[in-house]
């Protein structure tokens, strides 16, 4: 398909666990970013991808969240030692590296951490 | 410090009617706004922006106006459709910036 695919779209695991959320942007997308949407709030900006590098990474909240983009395509979020606070939904999102092109969502993935 | 409100979290109207979606903002570094709409199970998708040059943008259905003065920005849907319904998030940014920052979003309906 043409749009943001992220994996898996649902994820449950256990408190403590490593979790990893993978996003594949639309071609020719140079930006990518990750948000989080906890229940009842609005979009929390998380990390920003310009090519394969993190010009802001300002969003993460914690050491446990880190992200890497490689070959200026595919992005893993990963959460290490999951909290039950993580439990939200990652949304991927990428753009044209034109200043405040439309960002394209991904329909997400739903981390629930029991 | 929410920088992005949106204080009605629910707005319902009847179908052909119009819909209005209020954002308020605080940062006066703000210069760029958006408007999104999402569907349950998807990620949001643009719908229309406004620059601050601008006081008003028109796209088909959707009117979005800007009050830099009110630090206030509004979507005009007409008519309203039931495929309208939907949460909408407003957006803010600085332009050139590439952190969007969200409202918390309102969940509009559309009553037949």
């Amino acid at each position: 398909g043409a749009g943001v695919s992220q994996s898996p779209s649902n994820k449950v695991t256990e408190k403590g666990k490593d979790v990893e959320l993978r996003c594949d942007p639309i071609s020719g997308h140079t930006a990518l970013y990750w948000y989080r949407q906890r229940l009842g709030q609005g979009l929390e900006f998380l990390i920003y991808f310009q090519g394969n590098s993190a010009p802001d990474k300002s969003g993460l909240p914690s050491d446990r969240f880190s992200a890497e983009r490689t070959g200026e395509s595919v992005s893993t979020l990963t959460i290490q030692r999951t909290q039950q606070e993580d439990s939200a939904v990652y949304l991927c999102a990428s753009s044209l590296k034109v200043a405040n092109s439309p960002l394209h969502f991904g329909n997400g993935t739903r981390l629930t951490v029991t | 410090d929410q920088q992005v409100k949106q204080n009605s979290p629910s707005l319902s109207v009847q179908e052909g009617r119009i819909s209005i979606l209020n954002c308020d903002y605080t940062n006066s570094m703000f210069d760029y706004f958006l408007w999104y709409k999402k569907y349950p199970a998807e990620g949001p998708t643009f719908l229309i922006s406004i620059s601050s040059i601008k006081d008003k943008n028109e796209d088909g259905r959707f009117t979005v106006f800007l009050n830099k003065s009110a630090k206030h920005l509004s979507l005009h849907i007409v008519p309203s459709q039931p495929g309208d319904s939907a949460v909408y998030f407003c957006a803010a940014a600085n332009f050139g910036n590439e952190k969007l920052t969200f409202g918390t979003g309102t969940r509009l309906t559309i009553i037949p």
